[in-house]
């Protein structure tokens, strides 16, 4: 069975920084693009961050850029996001999610993590 | 970046209704169109990829059309266990983009 499992969530005050992680298990982790996904507290989904599985190339969503930075292990079956000058709309659940086939789409996703961003 | 607009964004339905979601692109998008089903407090779920193929185990009442910039995602026959909310993804291009999501609520 495939799973995602991701970790790292926690309060956090504005401008702090925080590391999430995701396992992979249940499939060949190093031949799959890793995404991130966000989902604020009753709100829809936004597209985070990717990084490629063969050329370990990443693409950000404006809202992140410059801040965040996904990263892999693929020794480790490990999906990583680094999230510094955190603020308040970035309050959210992260999802860890892979993406599958030409059309690109994200199947499993993880049980996500929560980031809350407050002072 | 392309925006994805989803209408209505929510209805009332009744058991045995049939059900259809429409989705919009900004621009051209081929079929890089998925549809996702989220349950209050739980991960979204693939229902339908590449516009039209059903995803492995999800129910023949789901399907889903359309290429280009108009795209719909139909329930034929609404069940209990279908009232949720539906989202589109568009995969097109970086960065990926979400509809607003359409909430499927009990008449």
């Amino acid at each position: 069975e495939m799973q995602l499992v991701e970790s790292g969530g926690a309060v956090v005050q504005p401008g702090g920084s925080l590391r999430l992680s995701c396992v992979a298990s249940g499939f060949t982790f190093e031949d799959y693009t890793m995404h991130w996904v966000r989902q604020g507290p009753g709100k829809g989904l936004e597209w985070v961050s990717l990084i490629r599985w063969d050329d370990g190339s990443t693409y950000y969503a404006d809202p992140v850029k410059g801040r965040f930075t996904i990263s892999r292990d693929n020794s480790k079956n490990s999906l990583y996001l680094q999230m510094n000058s955190l603020r308040t709309e970035d309050t959210a659940l992260y999802y860890c999610v892979r993406g599958v086939g030409a059309y690109t789409w994200f199947d499993p996703w993880g049980q996500g993590t929560l980031v809350t961003v407050s002072s | 970046d392309i925006q994805m607009t989803q209408s209505p964004s929510s209805l009332s339905a009744s058991v045995g209704d049939r059900v259809t979601i429409t989705c919009r692109a900004s621009q051209n998008i081929a079929s890089y169109l998925n549809w996702y089903q989220q349950k209050p407090g739980k991960a979204p779920n693939l229902l339908i990829y590449a516009a039209s193929t059903l995803q492995s185990g999800v129910p023949s009442r789901f399907s889903g059309g359309g290429s280009g910039t108009d795209f719909t995602l139909t329930i034929s026959s609404l069940q209990p266990e279908d009232f949720a909310t539906y989202y589109c993804q568009q995969s097109y291009t970086t960065p990926l983009t979400f509809g607003g999501g359409t909430k499927v609520e009990i008449k």
